[in-house]
């Protein structure tokens, strides 16, 4: 089946030590979205892309950047993270919206938890 | 923010009942998705209604939208404990393609 997987499902890392979370697609959409959910609260928007175009949320920390190597495959990169970044990561894609039509939907993958020690 | 808001936060029904939950939001948009997320997943689309529209439905499942309120409901008729999950909403900003901005969530419990 055609879906968005996302490793790994829990990352443990330490306070201010970098950590990659990976995200993969077979679906084949151009646009790819990047969320963070802290508990009982709704996912936030951390940046898209529009197949390599990139496009940052204006409140999304320095700390968090992201690459986008082919369709397929998307990393998050935390460059130092902090306590206050522990949180569950969505990785979603989308077929590209269709103007004066609006947004597809999206396609969620399970998420990784991230703990901070 | 863009975010919305939705009420109530937490419903908890028994089986079989009805269970509404609605979202409210700030800008104009050119449709609203409603997804489902259960406890550690991600989310699932369930339903879309486009700024043109003012009520979908999708099995059990009734939206309404009142584009002159920013506002829209999300209706599950008959409902299973399996329903039991946190259900958002999220809306796609006018002449922002390709963002979604999700709403606070409803968390539904239903006991059977």
């Amino acid at each position: 089946d055609a879906m968005v997987i996302q490793n790994p499902r829990y990352q443990v890392t330490q306070f201010g030590k970098p950590v990659t979370l990976s995200c993969s697609q077979t679906l084949n959409h151009n646009v790819m979205y990047w969320y963070q959910q802290k508990s009982s609260q709704a996912p936030k928007l951390l940046f898209h892309y529009y197949d390599k175009d990139f496009n940052n949320e204006a409140d999304t920390p320095d700390n968090f950047q992201s690459r986008r190597p082919n369709t397929s495959f998307c990393f998050l990169d935390i460059r130092s993270p902090g306590l206050g970044d522990a949180a569950m990561y969505l990785c979603a894609t989308s077929r590209d919206s269709n103007t004066g039509v609006g947004n597809q939907p999206q396609h969620f993958g399970d998420g990784t938890r991230l703990s901070i020690l | 923010s863009q975010q919305g808001e939705e009420d109530p936060q937490a419903l908890s029904i028994q089986e079989g009942e009805n269970a509404t939950m609605n979202c409210s939001y700030k800008t104009s948009i050119n449709n609203l998705q409603w997804y489902r997320q259960n406890s550690g997943r991600g989310l699932v689309h369930l339903i879309l209604i486009r700024s043109n529209e003012r009520e979908k439905h999708s099995g059990r499942l009734r939206v309404t939208l009142d584009t002159s309120k920013k506002s829209s409901s999300l209706l599950i008729t008959a409902s299973r404990a399996a329903d039991t999950a946190s259900y958002f909403c999220a809306t796609d900003p006018l002449y922002n393609f390709n963002k979604f901005y999700f709403g606070s969530g409803t968390k539904l419990n239903v006991k059977p």
